[in-house]
This record gives C-alpha cells, structure tokens and sequence, in this order.
C-alpha cells in the first residue's frame, strides 16, 4: 500500500518555540520522492522541499529543517523559533517513482499548526 | 508567467446541475491534475493528464469528466452534481522528466457548494 501519515491533527505552539511535524509513509517502491508543502490561511499550495529516497541527509533551509530516516520511514519537519506567520496547515506528500511516471501525489492528512504571538 | 490558473474562485450549484471548473497553465508543463481537498483527508487526485489528448484515472474518479486537447488546458467537468461534491478543487500542473518526481505548481483553487 501507498500511503502517508501525518498523525498529528493539530499543533498549537508560542511564538519562538520550536516545534516538530511528524510524517510516515508506507510505499513497495524502493525510488520514491517524498515532499512537504504549506498551506497558509489564503488557502493556495506552496511547495518546501522535494527529496529522493537515496538522499538521507539532513536539509536546513533558514528557520525550516528536514529529517529523513529510511529506517523507519519517515520524513519529519522542524520549524526552529516558529513564528506567527508559520501558522498554517502542513502537508507531507509521496510519489513512488514506479507510479509509471505519472506524478501522482499521495497526499497525508496535513497537520494545521497554529502559533501564538 | 501566470503560473497555473483556474476559474471560477467560487460556486454554488444545486444537485443535478452540471459545470465545468477551468484551469490552465503557461508553463508547458506535459504533466497536469485535478485533486479535491476535503477536512482531514488531505488533498486527493481525481483526473490526471500527461500530455494533449492522454488523461487516466485518479483515487477518486467517480462523478468527474477530463479532457486535455491542448498542453495548455486541462478542465474538470461534473455532470450531475451531488452534495458529496462540496469540496475544494485544485489544479496542479509539472514537467515530467525525472520520472514524474518532480515539484507540482498548485492553481490557487476552486471551492465548490453543492446545495
């Protein structure tokens, strides 16, 4: 099965806390590509990362990080001293690479993370 | 570039009604698609194209009618409208190389009422 959980429903912090959004996927394929995107309260779809399944490293953009652990499948996302413009619901996101080229995202569940001023 | 577009913003419809949600991009991206977003499911892809006159089925296909004629353009239409339907509807469009991995553009969305 193809799949991605995102168990945390909601995530309630104070501004410059930091905070951690868990994500674990299920796939066969053993190339995959893993993403997280952010929906802020406007309601579009903007794009963070994007990571293949044989890069394990560790990825810091700014205030935003990425851990990738193949050993238990999952995909984590921090935000160090979050802000109140980090307020938004965040979604993991999954493509097998043996979904014939299609591009299909598996979309989780999204976590709606709210930080307080 | 407008990046990927759709029309309309919004739309109320009542059951039974029929409509079509447009959407394009300028991009030429061969690979376009249509997902719903519903409370606590994530987003779900509905219709999928990769390339002028190709589409094929997503996780959710029932109710819902593609077509692509051009790169450009790819409109989602709904037949009969249900209640069930009441939903936000995005359009995302990407290049295919790499396999299909690679970063889908999002439109900025349709929310759908069906009364």
């Amino acid at each position: 099965a193809q799949k991605v959980t995102q168990a945390q429903t909601e995530i309630s912090v104070v501004e410059k806390e930091d905070v951690t959004l868990d994500c674990v996927y299920e796939t066969r394929d053993t190339t995959y590509y893993l993403f997280w995107y952010k929906q802020p309260p406007s309601g579009e779809l903007v794009f963070l990362i994007r990571r293949n399944s044989f890069d394990e490293q560790n990825e810091i953009s700014g205030r935003y990080s990425w851990n990738f652990q193949k050993s238990t499948s999952s995909f984590n996302f921090t935000i160090t001293a979050s802000q109140v413009v980090d307020s938004a619901v965040y979604f993991c996101a999954l493509t097998p690479r043996g979904s014939g080229n299609t591009g299909k995202l598996i979309f989780g569940q999204g976590t709606t993370l709210q930080v307080k001023p | 570039n407008a990046g990927v577009t759709q029309t309309p913003k919004f739309q109320v419809l009542k059951t039974g009604q029929s409509m079509t949600l447009q959407c394009a991009q300028d991009m030429n991206h061969e690979y376009m698609s249509w997902y719903r977003q519903d409370p606590g499911m994530g987003l779900r892809l509905i219709h999928y194209s990769v390339g002028a006159g190709i589409t094929d089925q997503g996780e959710v296909p029932n109710g819902y009618n593609v077509s692509r004629s051009t790169t450009e353009d790819f409109p989602l239409r709904l037949l009969s409208a249900a209640p069930s339907q009441t939903s936000v509807y995005f359009c995302a469009s990407s290049y295919l190389g790499g396999g299909g991995t690679n970063e889908q553009f999002f439109g900025p969305g349709t929310r759908l009422t069906v009364l």
